[in-house]
């Protein structure tokens, strides 16, 4: 299995303020017949489903606001939020689907400090 | 716009089958994957497994021999069953799309969950 580890496992930043998430993944997920990471992002609200913000490690889904982007390659991968919003308060995780068993961090908590 | 809704009793006895039914509309559930993913009370997400359309399916390792996936095109729905539950299977279980064809893509759309707890 592809372990996926997130740091850290929580964050209090102000609002305004440019918010890091860090995922590793114990193996590449960097698929080199495509040139593609099999790496996505999602933003889970209390009570709600999880919510894609990124996949392909930096493409943002449609509706998602700029001030999220993703970067990264092969096992090190990174998720920005540029200003934070109090509507950001949320757990996030990675994703990988490069391998089954798809494999999730074990979730960001992000607070508003 | 697609929609999942994952439907089946919210309480199990230990030792039972979990049965859930996942009915997609606003779509087709053809030329689709799609999985099942299951979150217990206040911790992370676990991928159980995924079925396509036409049946093949994939299972975690860790729930292999206690799962079953099954589809049924005509009524656009797919199914879980976990024998033999335990109190470690509580947990609130989503139906997921793969966003395309290949079971190596990410889940674009989600069902809102359903809480399955396992209590005598």
């Amino acid at each position: 299995d592809i372990v996926m580890t997130q740091s850290p496992d929580s964050l209090a930043m102000s609002l305004g303020e440019r918010a890091t998430i860090h995922c590793k993944s114990s193996q590449s997920v960097l698929y080199s017949s495509n040139n593609k990471n099999f790496l996505a992002w999602f933003q889970q609200k209390p009570g709600q489903p999880p919510k894609l913000l990124i996949y392909w490690a930096s493409t943002r889904e449609s509706g998602v606001p700029d001030r999220f982007s993703g970067s990264g390659s092969g096992t090190d991968f990174t998720l920005t939020i540029s200003s934070l919003q109090a509507e950001d308060v949320a757990v996030y995780y990675c994703h990988q689907y490069y391998s089954t068993p798809h494999t999730f961090g074990q979730g960001t908590k992000l607070e508003i400090k | 716009q697609v929609q999942l809704q994952e439907s089946g009793p919210g309480l199990v006895k230990p030792s039972e089958t979990l049965s859930l039914t996942c009915t997609v509309s606003g779509g087709s559930i053809i030329s689709y994957y799609w999985s099942w993913i299951r979150q217990p009370p206040g911790k992370g997400l676990d991928w159980i497994g995924y079925i396509s359309y036409t049946g093949s399916t994939n299972y975690n390792p860790s729930l292999r021999s206690r799962v079953t996936m099954s589809v049924d095109t005509s009524k656009n729905q797919f199914s879980l069953n976990l024998s033999s539950v335990t109190a470690a299977d509580t947990a609130v279980y989503y139906c997921a799309r793969h966003e395309t064809s290949n079971w190596d893509s990410f889940f674009d759309y989600w069902g809102q969950g359903t809480l399955v707890t396992v209590s005598s």
